[in-house]
């Protein structure tokens, strides 16, 4: 089956501690996204990326860091400088990275902090 | 910058009725793409309709339809013959020249059997 895939589903930071959050669509799609939820909150863009070795950042992206070696791959680190982490994170791959395609999301990753 | 925004946190439908979410945008765009996404408490995003700017006739997906009022800045999702499955958050969003997608801060939609 083709589709985005997130792992793991729950992710548990200690403080001043790196994690990545993973995302891997098997769709062949150029671009790929990580988006932040809050309660109460739409979605927010955290980076993008339109083709492979090239991303940029999006309106939250201070305290994350990202790579895209690989097409099928998005990788989200939440460093330590990101000082509230504890959110939803969701994944997104749409064909290109044009503003006529439609995005397709992932089943997500909750971080909590401990 | 563009905004979407989402003017009900909150809204209720009697099972087999017809509720209408509303949704307002703001750009100085004139070719851009409009979604409805729908998250169930599972928190799966998923695409119920989008709509086109340059194309004047509204969507339409089953019991899904759009009232697009491009110069009102307006884009409304009505869902008729309303299920319980339909229960849901509701997430309206704008996508324009930049590729990344602009969301309203969603609504919540109870069916009520």
């Amino acid at each position: 089956d083709g589709g985005i895939t997130q792992s793991p589903k729950y992710l548990f930071r200690k403080e001043g501690q790196n994690v990545t959050l993973s995302c891997e669509q098997n769709l062949n799609h150029d671009a790929m996204y990580w988006y932040r939820q809050d309660p109460g909150q739409g979605l927010r863009l955290i980076y993008y990326s339109q083709i492979v070795n090239d991303f940029q950042k999006g309106d939250i992206a201070e305290g994350y860091s990202v790579s895209r070696e690989k097409k099928e791959s998005f990788p989200l680190t939440v460093t330590s400088a990101q000082k509230n982490p504890t959110a939803f994170y969701l994944c997104a791959s749409s064909l290109t990275g044009t503003g006529k395609e439609t995005q397709y999301f992932g089943p997500g990753t909750r971080l909590l902090v401990l | 910058a563009q905004t979407v925004t989402q003017s009900q946190p909150e809204m209720s439908v009697q099972e087999a009725e017809t509720v209408t979410l509303s949704c307002t945008y703001d750009t100085s765009e004139s070719d851009y793409y409009l979604f409805w996404y729908k998250q169930p408490p599972s928190r799966q995003m998923i695409l119920v309709i989008r709509q086109e700017a340059y194309k004047q006739q509204n969507a339409t997906e089953n019991r899904f339809s759009v009232n697009f009022q491009k110069a009102a800045k307006s884009f409304s999702l009505k869902i008729s013959d309303s299920q319980l499955g339909d229960a849901a958050m509701y997430f309206c969003a704008y996508r324009g020249s930049q590729g990344n997608l602009i969301f309203g801060k969603g609504t919540k939609l109870s069916v009520k059997p």
